[in-house]
């Protein structure tokens, strides 16, 4: 069965601070992989996608990074975080068009 | 031209009944059109999703219908119970498989 695992499942961390998140897919070779981001209360924004290891499209702006090291891993990093980055960090894969996007239960972060 | 919009932002229904959500677009390249469905500290849930070839689509108690020229859907949930409370986001996919816009959500509630 296919499971993605997302890390840490909670952080609070200092504006300025630098930040890593991660999540790992298993069950599945060479899956999309996506980062999104939630306002608490408010919708999804997509942040990055992924179609093979090594590269990484961003979608919008937001002083943040992503990288793919390994065909399962995804990582979400920044060297300096902003009040703004606080909220709710989903890692999602899927097998391509139009087939189903699963999310990770997700990472809440908060900065302070 | 990437927005996604959904309404009304919040619906009570009563157990048994039909719940209509909204869905409109802005971008004619979006193809594919998913929904899901969100519990609060969870990563969303896709429940059923539409191919902009088709106007219709059922499985179970959920109904999407979906009208290109206008540029908008609706999913109707049928027989609405109290576990069905939840947010439910629309989203908006490219041909490519790799965007997926998400609508702004419709926070439901189901009263017994």
């Amino acid at each position: 069965a296919q499971t993605i695992h997302q890390w840490p499942v909670a952080e609070i961390k200092a504006v300025g601070s630098p930040l890593s998140l991660g999540c790992t897919i298993k069950g599945k070779s060479s899956p999309n992989l996506y980062w999104y981001w939630q306002a608490t209360g408010g919708t999804l924004q997509q942040l990055f996608y992924s179609i093979t290891v090594g590269q990484v499209e961003s979608v919008v702006q937001l002083n943040l990074s992503a990288s793919r090291p390994k065909d399962d891993q995804f990582i979400l990093s920044t060297e300096k975080l902003l009040l703004s980055h606080s909220g709710f960090y989903l890692c999602a894969w899927s097998l391509g068009r139009d087939t189903e996007v699963f999310f990770g239960k997700g990472t809440r972060l908060t900065v302070v | 031209q990437q927005q996604v919009r959904q309404s009304p932002q919040s619906l009570t229904v009563w157990e048994g009944e039909t719940a209509i959500l909204n869905c409109s677009y802005e971008n004619s390249a979006f193809d594919y059109f998913p929904w899901y469905q969100q519990f609060p500290g969870e990563g969303p849930a896709l429940l059923i999703a539409i191919r902009s070839v088709s106007d219709k689509k059922e499985d179970g108690g959920f109904t999407i219908f979906f009208n290109k020229r206008e540029k908008n859907l609706s999913l109707h949930i049928k027989d609405s119970q109290p576990g069905d409370s939840a947010t439910y986001f629309c989203a908006a996919s490219l041909y490519s498989g790799t965007y997926q816009r998400f609508g702004t959500g419709t926070k439901l509630q189901v009263v017994p």
